[in-house]
């Protein structure tokens, strides 16, 4: 079954204590994006990788990292979080970069107290 | 700059009515693609469309139909004869056609109601 396969889908961290939220695809698409939907601003991009050791910021990058060793992954890394990216986060991944639909995983919500 | 406007944050019909969903956009580009994506309470994020900026055909997709006017920068989705299964937030997309960057950039969405 084709999917984008985020984990965890659920956390409660602490400020400052690193964590990585894993993405997962297995479409062989070569274009894969973060986003974080918070209430009344949608979907906002915080990072995308058009191919392997590919990746640019997106709207909101602060805070955050990513990297793209291998097609099928693109983990996103809080290096040190803090309260304000308490939010739900979302992989996609698409077969073109900006032309093809977006395959949503299922999303990881992130409470940072 | 892109830019995805949905001026409405929340709607609520009676179901079995028609309801259209606004989505203004702005961009530089000749080359540009429109989304909608359907986000049901369950949260999982659902495509619904795509269209490019050379096509400005209608599309009708059953119930669902899309309205895509260059001139006045829109791109309205119209549900016909609403059901409570329609109950879900909706989000329009616009992304540039531009090799070296791609966003996609999202509004903030719609948040339709359907009420039996």
């Amino acid at each position: 079954e084709a999917q984008v396969t985020q984990n965890p889908r659920y956390l409660i961290t602490v400020t400052g204590k690193k964590l990585t939220v894993t993405c997962s695809q297995n479409m062989n698409h070569e274009y894969m994006s973060w986003y974080r939907q918070d209430p009344g601003l949608g979907l906002r991009q915080i990072y995308y990788s058009m191919n392997v050791e590919v990746t640019d910021k997106g709207d909101v990058p602060e805070g955050y990292k990513v990297s793209r060793k291998e097609k099928r992954n693109f983990p996103l890394i809080l290096e040190s979080p803090s309260p304000n990216q308490t939010s739900l986060y979302f992989c996609a991944s698409s077969w073109a970069s900006d032309t093809g639909e977006l395959f949503f995983g299922e999303g990881s919500r992130l409470t940072v107290l | 700059a892109q830019k995805v406007t949905q001026a409405q944050t929340e709607i609520s019909v009676v179901e079995k009515e028609d309801v259209t969903l606004d989505c203004v956009y702005e961009t530089r580009d000749t080359t540009y693609y429109l989304f909608w994506y359907k986000q049901p309470p369950s949260g999982e994020l659902v495509f619904l469309i795509r269209r490019n900026s050379f096509d400005e055909q209608n599309e009708i997709s059953g119930r669902y139909s899309w309205n895509f006017q260059k001139s006045t920068s829109s791109f309205n989705f119209t549900i016909t004869a609403s059901q409570v299964v329609d109950s879900a937030v909706y989000f329009c997309a616009l992304s540039e056609y531009d090799s070296s960057a791609s966003k996609i950039i999202f509004g903030s969405g719609t948040r339709l109601s359907i009420r039996p």
